[in-house]
């Protein structure tokens, strides 16, 4: 499996833009986590999924954000409009299901956004 | 409420000694507690998994323990090498749910 996919890698949008950032999970993971990484913060989980549902979306800062996961291999983040306080890494994890071996999370490479 | 707490301060040690990470956390009794590895410009990579009935787990230069009653976990690296270098994550799990809380990670950096 070639891992978790995210794109694009690097987004530079203006304030105010709609920004789609691009998860595609490793086959067979029942959880999808979306996870803001910044120096201040600190890697913060927004929202997660279990089998494509949201779970907790408890950490999503404000409703320009919103996440969808319309089918087992793909989800989106959306940021609308976005600010410049959105800069930040974006990462896309996943991991198997309840069995208590399965517990690891794989995670993408990472989507930098800088807002303008 | 529920905190995770690492040494947000650089640990800066030579090549050859032992590395030594702590994890702290507060009002939960995590299940199993998780080590993740971050390098600059990727996503963390999973390292090890302790469970609370666990005292110890060891994996190559790799030893966590996990104290239950200081609700706490140190991370430790023998013969640390400059590739040790990174950001060390931990990532109790606090609560029933499967969602994965990280600690703000503690950086490493181990001088040849």
């Amino acid at each position: 499996d070639a891992g978790v996919i995210q794109s694009p890698r690097h987004e530079v949008t203006e304030m105010g833009q709609e920004v789609t950032l691009r998860c595609k999970p490793i086959s067979g993971h029942d959880y999808l986590f979306w996870y803001r990484q910044t120096m201040m913060r600190g890697l913060e989980l927004l929202i997660y999924f279990n089998n494509n549902v949201p779970i907790d979306d408890s950490g999503m800062p404000e409703d320009r954000f919103s996440a969808k996961m319309p089918n087992a291999s793909f989800s989106t983040l959306k940021i609308q409009p976005s600010e410049p306080r959105d800069s930040a890494v974006y990462f896309c994890a996943s991991r198997r299901g309840q069995g208590a071996k399965n517990t690891e999370a794989f995670f993408g490479q990472g989507t930098r956004l800088t807002v303008v | 409420s529920q905190k995770i707490e690492q040494n947000s301060e650089a640990l800066n040690i030579q090549e050859g000694k032992t590395a030594t990470l702590t994890c702290n956390y507060t009002n939960y009794s995590p299940a199993y507690l998780q080590w993740y590895r971050q390098d600059p410009g990727r996503g963390p990579v999973f390292l090890l998994l302790i469970r609370e009935n666990e005292k110890e787990k060891r994996k190559e230069r790799l030893k966590v323990t996990f104290d239950t009653t200081l609700k706490q976990s140190l991370f430790h690296i023998t013969a640390s090498q400059p590739a040790d270098s990174a950001t060390y994550l931990c990532a109790p799990r606090m609560d029933s749910s499967y969602k994965l809380i990280f600690g703000s990670g503690t950086r490493l950096l181990v001088r040849p």
